[in-house]
């Protein structure tokens, strides 16, 4: 099975322009998670995606926002870009479901630059 | 609050030698316990997950972790460690009645030196 793919691998904004990311889950996964990675606050949630709703949210602005496709693809948005946006932003995704249990698979991650 | 502490931001280690990452957790409910690995300009890769059952797991690239309930503690291990092991090491935690997103510890670099 092919893995989690994310594209653009890498991108380079300027402050205050907006951005999205896109990340295609492994085959028959229906939960598509997206953390936020930088040095200095690690790795944080930033929302999950399940059929198409969105089931959790992390503590991000609302500049921070996704959806789900019909075919469990995802996008994220990030409007008005700040610097402090930049950072490794990784998909995970998982069968979904009601079980905290299944494993949570990782793209390799988009890595955004705002200058 | 619910959280995961790696305690050593880094960890060397000689080539050949046994190698241990520690982790440690605080929850109010059953923990959910993973592992996974981050190597340079790369996403994460899952190494082993504990949910019930033996406290010894076995996972990939033969690693394991020992999930110790009263220690509250989830350690990953490997007996004989390899220069190509040398990476960011996360552990990662859901608890029963929380929301699934995982919550991850703040890393440990391993270096495993020749």
């Amino acid at each position: 099975k092919a893995g989690v793919t994310q594209t653009p691998r890498y991108l380079i904004k300027t402050r205050g322009q907006q951005v999205t990311l896109s990340c295609s889950p492994i085959s028959g996964h229906r939960s598509v998670s997206w953390y936020q990675q930088t040095p200095g606050q690690g790795l944080q949630f930033l929302f999950e995606y399940f059929s198409e709703t969105q089931r959790n949210k992390g503590n991000f602005p609302g500049r921070f926002s996704g959806r789900q496709f019909s075919n469990s693809r995802s996008e994220m948005n990030v409007s008005t870009l700040e610097l402090g946006d930049s950072a490794l932003y990784l998909c995970a995704s998982s069968l979904g479901g009601v079980t905290l249990t299944d494993t949570q698979y990782f793209g390799p991650g988009t890595r955004l630059t705002v200058l | 609050a619910q959280s995961v502490a790696q305690p050593e931001d880094q960890v060397n280690v000689a080539e050949g030698n046994p190698l241990t990452v520690k982790c440690t957790y605080s929850v109010s409910g059953n923990p959910y316990l993973f592992w996974y690995v981050q190597y340079p300009n790369r996403g994460l890769q899952f190494l082993l997950k504990y949910i019930t059952g033996d406290n010894l797991v076995k996972g990939s690239y033969g690693f394991e972790a020992e999930f110790n309930k009263s220690q509250t503690s989830f350690h990953l291990k490997k007996p004989s460690a390899l220069v190509s092991d040398s990476a960011l090491y996360f552990c990662a935690v859901r608890f029963s009645g929380s929301a699934r997103q995982l919550t991850f510890g703040s890393g440990t670099q391993l270096t495993v030196l020749p």
